[in-house]
């Protein structure tokens, strides 16, 4: 079985943090997935990165940035936390774009 | 641009009855079509997908969906709710002809209700 972990389950940030969520997955898969969710909005994606060192932007990267220097690694970067960041944050990873995706247990992060 | 509709943000069924969510598409080709579940403070598990092939598709815990390309629908189905049914429930679509660049598009998802 496909297997993606996050580092938290839960967090609580102080606006103006700098935040590290990270996600590992362990299927050698090519692609992985930030995004996050809101009630009544859905998934929305933040940046995905489909290999090493390479990312592209999602639907909403403004204020977030991400990293991934190994291919089962990929960080989600808050530069400065800010309350509007206050959210469920999931990771997942696909073997090809359009396929599968397969989901972390999500990191529910508060900003105070 | 592809996107996904889904009819309802709420719905609640009596244990037994049957469930129906509905989900409509648009895409430019014929794409592959993911309905997944989310059970409380988790991750999304997929339900099942529909990439070619047969159009009725069966999934994990008596679900399955048909893709309707005339309707550009991919609705989700079980004969009979069970409490453990109450969750939150997600259509995504992927458009294969574009790009490479493309990840899945989410519906805003529905929440289906379960009473005994």
């Amino acid at each position: 079985d496909v297997k993606v972990t996050q580092s938290s389950r839960y967090l609580v940030k102080r606006t103006g943090e700098k935040v590290f969520l990270e996600c590992v997955q362990d299927m050698d898969h090519e692609n992985m997935f930030w995004y996050r969710q809101d009630p009544g909005l859905g998934l929305r994606l933040i940046y995905f990165s489909y290999d090493v060192k390479m990312k592209e932007k999602g639907d909403i990267p403004e204020g977030y940035s991400v990293s991934r220097e190994k291919k089962e690694r990929f960080s989600l970067i808050l530069e400065s936390a800010s309350t509007n960041q206050t959210s469920m944050y999931l990771c997942a990873s696909s073997v090809g774009l359009g396929e599968t995706q397969y989901f972390g247990p999500g990191t529910r992060l508060l900003v105070l | 641009a592809q996107s996904v509709t889904q009819l309802g943000s709420h719905v609640s069924v009596s244990e037994g009855a049957l469930v129906l969510l509905r989900c409509n598409y648009s895409s430019s080709v014929p794409p592959y079509l993911f309905w997944y579940v989310q059970y409380p403070n988790q991750g999304l598990q997929l339900l099942l997908k529909y990439t070619t092939g047969a159009t009725l598709v069966k999934g994990i815990n008596g679900f399955e969906a048909e893709f309707k390309k005339s309707e550009t629908s991919f609705h989700l189905t079980k004969p009979s709710a069970h409490m453990s049914d109450a969750a939150e429930y997600f259509c995504a679509v992927s458009d294969l002809g574009v790009e490479a660049g493309t990840a899945l598009i989410f519906g805003k998802g529905t929440t289906l209700s379960v009473s005994s």
